[in-house]
């Protein structure tokens, strides 16, 4: 079955400190990772996907296939980075091809 | 670009009424658009696929007669909550993807409290 795990419901962390939040996902083929962030009393926006490799606002994810993970890390966080962020998943198998499968979210916050 | 729109933001309806809820893509055509829903300090569930010009995919759980799914156009889907109760109170997001653009744009969510 098709899963994407976040095992940490909050992260707290102060100002300049890395940041690294966890994502562990559970596929048969070749999935398509991304990373969502919400940010307070905003849309869902789309901060990553592991197709592109790209850095976006700081933040970097390596797609480990042997470990299953695509975890987020950012190696010094700011105040404004304090959002809710998903993890979530795109494949075909057992389901509509195209949908996403979220992970429960982690929110981060960046303490002064 | 690549926007998509949810209207309204924000609904309070009695319990038994229906409630509609639409998603508008702005700038580029959709033949596909998601909708989602996410319980409190829950995480979003894919309700359904909706598929300009046929049928709704609906996924496991999901009520095909209390959320009725129209596509009519390439830019516009439309949720309806039949006959709603306080169970169905939750935020509703949909989601396309514009075909020259990666990742998914999501509209903004629709608020809706039963009362």
């Amino acid at each position: 079955a098709q899963r994407v795990t976040q095992p940490e419901k909050l992260l707290s962390v102060f100002k300049g400190a890395p940041v690294e939040l966890k994502c562990n996902y559970s596929y048969s083929g070749s999935p398509e990772l991304f990373w969502y962030v919400q940010y307070s009393r905003q849309r869902l926006q789309l901060l990553l996907r592991h197709i592109s490799r790209e850095s976006i606002k700081g933040f970097t994810a390596d797609l480990n296939k042997g470990e299953t993970s695509f975890h987020l890390k950012k190696p010094f966080a700011q105040e404004e980075d304090s959002a809710m962020y998903y993890c979530a998943l795109s494949g075909a198998e057992g389901g509509s091809q195209g949908n996403l499968i979220f992970g429960k979210g982690t929110k981060l916050s960046v303490k002064p | 670009g690549a926007v998509v729109s949810q209207h309204p933001s924000r609904v309070i309806c009695k319990s038994g009424t229906s409630v509609k809820i639409e998603c508008r893509s702005l700038d580029f055509q959709a033949t596909t658009m998601f909708w989602y829903r996410q319980f409190p300090k829950q995480s979003l569930m894919l309700m359904a696929t909706s598929n300009e010009g046929s049928k709704a995919t609906y996924e496991q759980g999901v009520e095909k007669d209390k959320f009725l799914i129209n596509h009519a156009s390439l830019t516009l889907s439309t949720l309806t909550v039949t006959s709603a109760h306080p169970e169905d109170s939750s935020f509703y997001i949909c989601s396309a993807t514009p075909p020259t653009l990666s990742g998914y744009t999501f509209g903004s969510g629709t608020r809706l409290t039963v009362v």
